[in-house]
């Protein structure tokens, strides 16, 4: 069957530090794969999305690959910021269904 | 760009209540989408909709249905509302064509 595992938080972080956050999938077929954030009291938000293997999606400063060999698409930002404290979640659909990981808290301090 | 929105932010219910859930979409996209969002669970699909007066099960329907009497609405309802029901419900929606789904502010339910 189709799933998303993700590194479970929360995950705090200082100013400026690297970002990582694991994301591993089973499916069959060829998936699309995203990472949606979710700002406190809010739905989420697509952050970023790659269709097809190899490809690199990015938005604000944030970076995945989409690794078929590996089954990985893991969330990388190279200087957070306080403002980037919020869920993250891994999610990958296959024809009409989505299949989301269970979300990683990111704390960002000064 | 797209916009779902959600009847209400919070609610409050007793147990034991019926509970209406709207959400629109203003793209005209042909699916929409319930989830609930519990701690430590992640987002929980319920039903979807893949066109007007159609609906299928996700991976919890129980204690809930679904209308679809138009394209730009999808309701989501608790027939006696319970206690364990006490969630936060997420709408989206995903046109034909597009890989996303976009999502809608939450409603933050909570039964008593």
């Amino acid at each position: 069957g189709n799933s998303v595992t993700q590194m479970e938080g929360p995950v705090t972080l200082s100013e400026e530090a690297f970002l990582t956050i694991n994301c591993t999938y089973t499916a069959t077929g060829y998936p699309s794969l995203f990472w949606y954030v979710q700002y406190p009291g809010e739905g989420l938000q697509l952050l970023l999305k790659a269709t097809k293997a190899d490809d690199k999606g990015s938005n604000k400063g944030f970076e995945a690959t989409y690794r078929k060999e590996t089954t990985s698409f893991h969330l990388e930002k190279g200087s957070v910021q306080v403002s980037d404290s919020a869920v993250y979640f891994c999610a990958l659909s296959t024809s009409n269904q989505f299949y989301f990981g269970t979300g990683t808290s990111l704390t960002v301090i000064p | 760009d797209v916009k779902v929105t959600q009847s209400s932010r919070y609610l409050v219910k007793r147990t034991g209540e019926k509970v209406f859930l709207e959400c629109v979409q203003d793209m005209d996209h042909e699916n929409m989408f319930w989830y609930r969002q519990d701690p430590g669970l992640g987002l929980r699909l319920i039903y979807f909709s893949y066109d007007v007066k159609m609906k299928e099960k996700g991976d919890i329907p129980e204690g809930y249905s679904v209308s679809r009497e138009k394209k730009e609405r999808f309701s989501l309802i608790l027939e006696s509302a319970s206690t364990n029901q006490t969630s936060m419900y997420l709408c989206a929606s995903r046109g034909g064509s597009e890989y996303e789904q976009y999502f809608g502010p939450g409603t933050r339910l909570t039964v008593t």
